[in-house]
């Protein structure tokens, strides 16, 4: 089934560790977006990334960084997880360009002790 | 600074009845709106969206309404039945030159329909 997968559905991580949120896609679209969500504060976007090759940063990207080096691959990696960052991550797609909608993953809960 | 609101954290609706969920924007440069929505432990699915050219879209029972100049849209789900208990995002993105549209989201109002 076409869509976007994420890796892994949940973890518990120690703080100061490192970790990465894996997410790939099968549709062939261009732009991959992180958001996380946090109880009553809705999906927040963290990074982007419009093609293969680039990315840019989102609404709370302190603490996250990603690579696109393909186009369906969208790592989001924790450097050293901090107990603020336990929140659910959602990794989506869509075509790219305009009036497009995204596509979403299943999501991971990430907890951090 | 919040570009997207829905100042609703929760409704709660009987069936059959008539569900409308609100959003209000503040930045100009929104020209596409969208709804999604969420079963816990799922990712959002996309819903039903509309460009600022219109003020309104259908799609079955659901349907949106836009009004630019009070930059407010609302999502009309008639008659709402017990699997629309969800939560829903209204989202909101800007063209951008060169670049993918960016979706800016809401916190969500979660609709619980009685039966």
């Amino acid at each position: 089934i076409a869509g976007i997968t994420q890796a892994p559905t949940s973890q518990i991580l120690a703080a100061g560790r490192r970790m990465t949120l894996r997410c790939t896609q099968d549709m062939r679209h261009n732009a991959m977006y992180w958001y996380r969500q946090d109880l009553g504060l809705g999906l927040r976007l963290i990074h982007y990334s419009n093609t293969a090759g680039t990315t840019g940063k989102g609404e709370v990207p302190d603490g996250y960084s990603v690579s696109r080096a393909n186009t369906d691959d969208f790592p989001l990696t924790l450097a050293s997880a901090v107990p603020s960052q336990t929140s659910v991550y959602f990794c989506a797609s869509s075509p790219g360009g305009q009036n497009t909608e995204a596509f979403f993953g299943q999501g991971t809960r990430l907890t951090v002790v | 600074d919040q570009q997207v609101k829905q100042n609703s954290p929760s409704l709660s609706v009987q069936e059959g009845r008539i569900s409308i969920l609100n959003c209000d924007y503040t930045n100009s440069m929104f020209d596409y709106f969208l709804w999604y929505k969420k079963y816990p432990a799922e990712g959002p699915t996309f819903l039903i969206s509309i460009s600022s050219i219109k003020d309104k879209n259908e799609d079955g029972r659901f349907t949106v309404f836009l009004n630019k100049s009070a930059k407010h849209l609302s999502l009309h789900i008639v008659p709402s039945q017990p699997g629309d208990s969800a939560v829903y995002f209204c989202a909101a993105s800007a063209a951008t030159q060169g670049g993918s549209e960016k979706l800016v989201f809401g916190k969500g109002t979660k609709l619980t329909v009685n039966p």
